[in-house]
């Protein structure tokens, strides 16, 4: 079935980067964008960023621009985000979701990966 | 920059009755909503999309309608299992953007 799988809880001290990955399986890795939305404790959903699994163009939201980047391995079907200069605020669990065939909505998720930011 | 406001943020109602949600969009979107529901600790499951569509495998007690900028999630009747927070997305603008969600509670 279509899968995607996240790597591990992350606990990480101000100023520190994180590499969060997300392992694909179950249809053509190349064939469907996978986006970065993260939720911080007891709020809402935020869009990160997308990237094109096939070439490897991303784009990011604003707010992370200059201390996010996506990247890709096709031959493990694996998407990574790192994340940079985090701060408290950066707190959060870290999903991946693809997109959907029909349009830019997601379908599946990953299980999340929760990234703690504390001295 | 859009905007997607979902109200009420809480609706307390009893299994066996319906529960209606909002969604809307500071601009038009025009059928470009999707619903999900995210019970706690675990990822967000998709539910609706194209504003009317059922995702696979949903229950005929889910429905959802509405185009342009307002939009309406109905579930009836309640089961315990729907009790959950229930978030819109619009993907018809860039980038694509979340509601805040409406926590469903008994």
């Amino acid at each position: 079935q279509v899968q995607l799988v996240q790597s591990g809880a992350e606990v990480r001290k101000p100023g520190a980067s994180v590499k969060i990955s997300c392992k694909a399986s179950g249809y053509s890795f190349s064939s469907y964008y996978i986006h970065w939305v993260r939720q911080a404790p007891g709020q809402g959903l935020q869009w990160m960023g997308i990237i094109n699994t096939r070439g490897g163009a991303t784009d990011y939201a604003q707010e992370f621009q200059g201390r996010i980047l996506m990247t890709k391995d096709t031959s493990t079907n694996t998407v990574y985000l790192e994340l940079s200069s985090l701060r408290s605020e950066d707190t959060a669990i870290y999903y991946c979701a693809r997109i959907h065939s029909a349009g830019y909505f997601y379908h599946p998720w990953g299980q999340g990966s929760l990234v703690t930011v504390s001295s | 920059e859009l905007v997607m406001t979902q109200s009420p943020a809480t609706l307390s109602v009893s299994p066996g009755e319906w529960a209606t949600l909002s969604c809307r969009a500071s601009q038009s979107i025009t059928n470009k909503l999707a619903w999900y529901q995210q019970k706690p600790g675990q990822a967000p499951r998709l539910l609706i999309y194209g504003a009317s569509a059922r995702a696979t495998a949903l229950p005929p007690r889910f429905s959802a309608s509405g185009s342009g900028t307002e939009f309406t999630l109905t579930i009836s009747p309640l089961q315990s299992e729907d009790f959950a927070v229930y978030y819109c997305q619009q993907y018809h603008h860039w980038p694509p953007s979340f509601g805040q969600g409406t926590k469903l509670e008994i």
